[in-house]
């Protein structure tokens, strides 16, 4: 799976969008990039993936650049809930399960009042 | 749908003594079940795989015989932390998902602290 680099930490001010970049430059044409969260002391959560169109849920949208070496996750309207480590994550689709997940270090995403 | 629950969330034990930790699949059957350790302030470290029916697969590093895992049901893996000591202390956090999804669920994971 390709290596992603994200920043180690980012601010939002609550109400604000939260855009957080994550790098993926060696990514495979069949890699799927994926944004998962853990809030403190609980498991991590699932929040959305795409592989090269953009993508949007109920919690986020996900914009990936056309050449697809980089992403962004956005969330649209922070609230203090969304204070969490976001890990990006690059994985071929298929395979082995998808509960295998190789980990960075993640963003540290505060959210202000 | 797709609920992966862990228990218990939170124990404490003597060094010397084992720990065991489930991990179910509550709405989906799961061949395969992942466990990851967590060091404070550090990301998640994959363990080992739990195969149902068969032997887990461990990843470099982990010692097999101190962390014994047991997928006897499509819905049930155990991870059994043997003869803990205080440098056995972390979050403990198992994953699975079913076979129509194509994103990982996880338990709500389980804090173990060896005194």
């Amino acid at each position: 799976d390709a290596k992603t680099t994200q920043p180690p930490s980012m601010d939002c001010a609550e109400g604000r969008a939260a855009n957080l970049p994550c790098n993926h430059s060696t990514i495979s044409g069949n890699e799927y990039v994926y944004w998962y969260r853990q809030i403190h002391s609980q498991g991590p959560q699932y929040i959305i993936h795409g592989l090269k169109n953009n993508e949007t849920n109920e919690m986020a949208s996900l914009i990936i650049t056309e050449d697809r070496k980089s992403s962004t996750l956005i969330l649209p309207h922070a609230t203090l809930r969304d204070t969490a480590v976001y890990y990006c994550i690059v994985r071929i689709a298929g395979g082995t399960s998808y509960g295998k997940l190789t980990f960075g270090q993640g963003t540290i995403l505060t959210v202000h009042p | 749908g797709a609920v992966v629950s862990q228990h218990p969330s939170r124990v404490i034990c003597k060094s010397g003594t084992s720990v065991k930790i489930e991990c179910r699949s509550l709405d989906f059957q799961a061949t395969t079940m992942f466990w990851y350790r967590q060091f404070p302030k550090q990301s998640l470290m994959l363990m080992a795989t739990s195969n149902e029916g068969s032997k887990a697969t461990y990843e470099q590093g982990v010692e097999k015989d101190k962390f014994l895992i047991n997928h006897a049901s499509l819905t049930l893996s155990t991870l059994t932390v043997t003869s803990a000591h205080p440098e056995d202390s972390s979050f403990y956090i198992c994953s699975a998902s079913p076979g129509d999804r194509t994103e990982a669920f996880f338990g709500q994971g389980t804090r173990l602290t060896v005194v």
